[in-house]
């Protein structure tokens, strides 16, 4: 089993619908970062947070330390929001990130 | 300021040939990861700098790869015998050392290994 899983695996939505991504982890962590990685392959660093909630746009990221849980929520989707979006963890004591597998997005016009 | 920067961005080599990948890490960045994309599969680690640090090497995936980092600055990740499993988006990153495990990273666009 991996450390880190994200769920779905692949998603389709049509433009303006609600999104929303899931990421499971076993390992004690004091953060999560969550990452979108765009066709051409860039990665960009969308979110850290330890606890709570964070909201940048219409993206928000929620994590919840004692259940091991976080997700990741798109509001009005938008079909320039298609990428791969992956959650990634520094396990305790680890500088590594340990990576989920992405989650595939595609937002159709 | 620049971001991370990597070259070359596509290198084609043959079956156990050495290949040398660079790492141009945004300035005043202590840090620095090596990380691995391989076709289908998720992000893997395999190296970090830290400062004047012993790195850590615990993702390395054979004793043919091998890192360096010079300076503090710019880093290269070596690969010796390539084989075509060695095929993959490498990727560097960096970020400040002062946050640890819980600063941004910030990713280079990569290099794209095809091992023929």
């Amino acid at each position: 089993k991996n450390e880190v899983e994200q769920s779905p695996q692949n998603l389709t939505a049509q433009e303006g619908e609600f999104i929303t991504i899931n990421c499971s982890y076993s390992v004690g962590i004091s953060a999560l970062h969550w990452l979108q990685q765009h066709p051409g392959g860039g990665i960009v660093s969308l979110f850290m947070l330890s606890s709570g909630k964070k909201k940048h746009g219409r993206l928000i990221a929620t994590i919840n330390i004692q259940e091991k849980h976080s997700s990741l929520h798109i509001t009005a989707s938008h079909p320039r929001d298609s990428a791969v979006y992956i959650c990634a963890v520094p396990p305790w004591g680890a500088q590594k990130l340990v990576f989920g597998q992405g989650t595939r997005l595609t937002i159709n016009p | 300021g620049a971001g991370v920067s990597q070259s070359p961005s596509n290198k084609v080599t043959e079956k156990g040939k050495d290949v040398e990948l660079r790492c141009d890490p945004i300035s005043g960045h202590t840090a620095l990861y090596w990380y691995r994309q391989s076709l289908g599969q998720g992000l893997e680690f395999l190296i970090y700098f830290q400062g004047n640090s012993a790195p850590d090497k615990s993702g390395l995936p054979s004793d043919r790869f091998s890192a360096e980092r010079t300076g503090g600055s710019v880093s290269t990740l070596t690969i010796q015998r390539t084989q075509q499993e060695d095929s993959a988006v490498y990727l560097c990153a960096s970020r400040h050392g002062t946050g640890g495990s819980t600063d941004t990273q910030y990713f280079g666009p990569g290099t794209r290994l095809t091992v023929l």
